[in-house]
């Protein structure tokens, strides 16, 4: 069967690695979902979104997979870098809405 | 600048008192919200602006808290009889689009209600 991989609250990665951030969303109706990143003492900066109608998305460095059977979404950061140390939020929207409603957030921490 | 500006930063204030939280968006964008979030928390939906009115205030936790946007673009977030429970960082977002689409968030403003 699939895998469904489980929301940790923090992560430890190697410079270089390959890092892997899960989140889990609640409502099934959700339309739009944002993955955040944000570092300490700043506001959530935008990295990446997808629509419900996608199952992938790729930016620079960073892909979002979505498995809408099982209401799970990821975030792979390749060749993960010392700046990309921060916590990092999934965030769901309904269609039609403007709410977002944020996840637990996962903190990334990268080892040299 | 080019972001969303937040004043004050840091904001320590005794309990009972009244805080007001300023947001100057980006310019341009129509849409501005207010995020509360607490230490080790997601950002929490507070209230919403599409220009000048609140087109939905149920995030507000109680009638301590109002918000104003009285000419579509600054936004003031205003707190009655402060609570200690009531310490977090307060985040305004702004954005160009009518439905969710990439929020652009300012730094916060933390307040301290000791």
């Amino acid at each position: 069967g699939e895998s469904v991989g489980l929301h940790l609250p923090t992560l430890s990665v190697q410079e270089g690695d390959n890092s892997i951030i899960n989140c889990a969303y609640s409502n099934s109706a959700s339309d739009y979902f944002i993955w955040y990143k944000q570092e300490s003492g700043k506001g959530p900066q935008f990295i990446i979104d997808i629509r419900s109608n996608m199952d992938k998305r790729q930016g620079q460095r960073v892909t979002v997979l979505l498995n809408k059977t099982v209401k799970h979404l990821s975030l792979q950061i390749a060749a993960t870098q010392p700046g990309d140390s921060a916590v990092y939020f999934c965030a769901e929207n309904l269609a039609n809405d403007y709410k977002l409603s944020f996840g637990a957030g996962t903190t990334v921490t990268v080892r040299a | 600048g080019a972001g969303v500006s937040q004043t004050p930063s840091n904001k320590v204030t005794e309990k009972g008192k009244y805080v007001e939280l300023r947001c100057d968006p980006i310019s341009g964008h129509t849409a501005l919200y207010w995020y509360r979030q607490s230490l080790g928390q997601g950002p929490e939906f507070l209230i919403y602006f599409q220009g000048t009115g609140a087109a939905d205030d149920s995030g507000l936790p109680n009638d301590r808290f109002f918000a104003v946007r009285p000419e579509g673009s600054v936004s003031t977030l205003k707190i009655q009889r402060t609570e200690r429970g009531d310490s977090a960082v307060y985040l305004c977002a702004s954005s160009s689009s009518k439905s969710a689409g990439e929020l652009f968030f300012g730094e916060g403003s933390r307040l301290t209600v000791l």
